[in-house]
């Protein structure tokens, strides 16, 4: 049973638009989430987080959404750049566990 | 500073041998944890260490297990390996003090084949 999802394994923007990648969890529990890029053989590297407390963190392009009555969050990357092409992950913590989604697979197009 | 450590990088076993991978976390950092991931199914927890204890363990069989030094370094290690255990093995770490609010930071991985 999957408790963090992300029902989209791919997504293909052009370059300078928006990029919307998206997250769903079943564990209310989860009080902080996070968003982890990852290139072909590195590992996964930190990108932004959020608090259970907060709707919304923003850090330069990228701005996270938190909608905790749908248990929905989203990654949004504006404006999109070709760099940013890469395998996406949400992760959520609950207590001592961090659970990680299957990622989403972003291509951006020059 | 020094990010996350792993070693080696890429390995070949064959089946039913035993490996041992490496990971030297950020200094200062007393948290370890270690995940597998394998083509369509994300990062699955394998276990954390915190000052040397195991403080979570995630759904794998008896097969994996880790440890991890006074100096905060880990290793894990699997024995009788099979085919499905191929897979890059991560390991992260974070300063985790407290219960929520911390990041944890990832190494390049072990890409391990099982042959």
């Amino acid at each position: 049973d999957q408790q963090v999802k992300q029902n989209s394994p791919s997504l293909s923007v052009q370059e300078g638009r928006i990029s919307i990648l998206n997250c769903d969890y079943t564990n209310s529990m989860f009080d902080y989430f996070l968003w982890y890029k990852k290139y072909p053989a590195e590992g996964p590297t930190f990108l932004i987080s959020i608090s259970s407390i907060k709707d919304k963190n923003e850090d330069g392009r990228f701005t996270v959404f938190l909608n905790k009555s749908a248990k929905h969050l989203s990654l949004h990357i504006v404006p999109s750049q070709p760099g940013d092409s890469a395998v996406y992950f949400c992760a959520a913590l609950a207590s001592q566990n961090f659970v990680f989604g299957p990622g989403t697979r972003l291509s951006v197009l020059p | 500073k020094a990010g996350v450590t792993q070693t080696p990088r890429y390995l070949i076993k064959t089946r039913g041998q035993q490996v041992t991978l490496s990971c030297s976390p950020i200094s200062g950092h007393r948290s370890v944890s270690w995940y597998q991931q394998t083509p369509g199914q994300g990062l699955q927890f394998l276990f954390e260490y915190f000052s040397e204890t195991q403080r979570n363990k995630g759904n794998f069989p008896g097969r994996f297990s880790g440890r991890q030094f006074s100096n905060s370094r880990s290793e894990m290690n699997v024995s009788t390996l099979e085919l499905g255990d191929s897979a890059l093995y991560l390991c992260a770490s974070s300063l985790r003090d407290s219960y929520s609010g911390n990041t944890i930071y990832f190494g390049e991985g072990s890409w391990l084949t099982v042959v």
